[in-house]
């Protein structure tokens, strides 16, 4: 089945070791998004891709970083973990060409621990 | 700024009840809004998506309005069952930029 795949389901990194997650998509997306979630919270958006177009949300803080070298595969790098970047880190893909019916499609998540 | 509302945050019902979760947002500014279940520690499965010029639709046990001018939405859930226990999302995408903003989500938990 087409899906959206996120690896690892769990990550434990230690507070400034720099971490890496990672998404692919069998979907054949043109838009890719990274979504910070904390606990009973709503997920937040970090950053997302159109095609190779790299767009930030204004908030997202300067350590987190992303790279999407093909379409199927994007990452979300955050250079220095602090213990408040402890969360699930969600990805996500859509096709704008879909207009009013542009459906977002998640993977299960990546929930990441800091010690 | 599009900012989304979903009260309550936790519902508990018995089993078989027939129950309404609500989303509110304050921009009818949208293209679509789309309602999501998570469960613990998982990530969000889609239910239903609403386009703009809809007012419902309907899959199975769950039903999905759309009123745009009042800024509502609602889930129904007919004949609950405890694997509907979740949080429910929903995410309105709007027309700038074509972001999508998420409620906090309503978790629900149907006692057998």
């Amino acid at each position: 089945d087409a899906m959206v795949i996120q690896n690892p389901r769990y990550q434990v990194t230690q507070f400034g070791k720099p971490v890496t997650l990672s998404c692919s998509q069998t979907l054949n997306h043109n838009v890719m998004y990274w979504y910070q979630q904390k606990s009973s919270q709503a997920p937040k958006l970090l950053f997302h891709y159109y095609d190779k177009d790299f767009n930030n949300e204004a908030d997202t803080p300067d350590n987190f970083q992303s790279r999407r070298p093909n379409t199927s595969f994007c990452f979300l790098d955050i250079r220095s973990p602090g213990l408040g970047d402890a969360a699930m880190y969600l990805c996500a893909t859509s096709t704008p060409g879909q207009g009013t019916g542009e459906k977002l499609f998640f993977g299960s998540g990546t929930q990441l621990s800091v010690l | 700024k599009q900012e989304v509302t979903q009260i309550p945050a936790a519902l508990s019902v018995p089993e078989g009840e027939n129950l309404v979760l609500n989303c509110s947002f304050t921009d009818s500014a949208i293209y679509n809004l789309q309602w999501f279940r998570q469960d613990p520690g998982k990530g969000l499965t889609s239910l239903l998506l609403i386009q703009s010029s809809q007012r419902e639709q309907t899959s199975g046990r769950l039903n999905a309005s759309l009123d745009k001018s009042s800024g509502r939405s609602t889930l129904y859930i007919a004949a609950s069952q405890p694997g509907d226990s979740a949080t429910y999302l929903c995410a309105v995408k709007g027309t700038n930029a074509g972001k999508s903003t998420f409620g906090d989500g309503t978790t629900l938990t149907v006692k057998p």
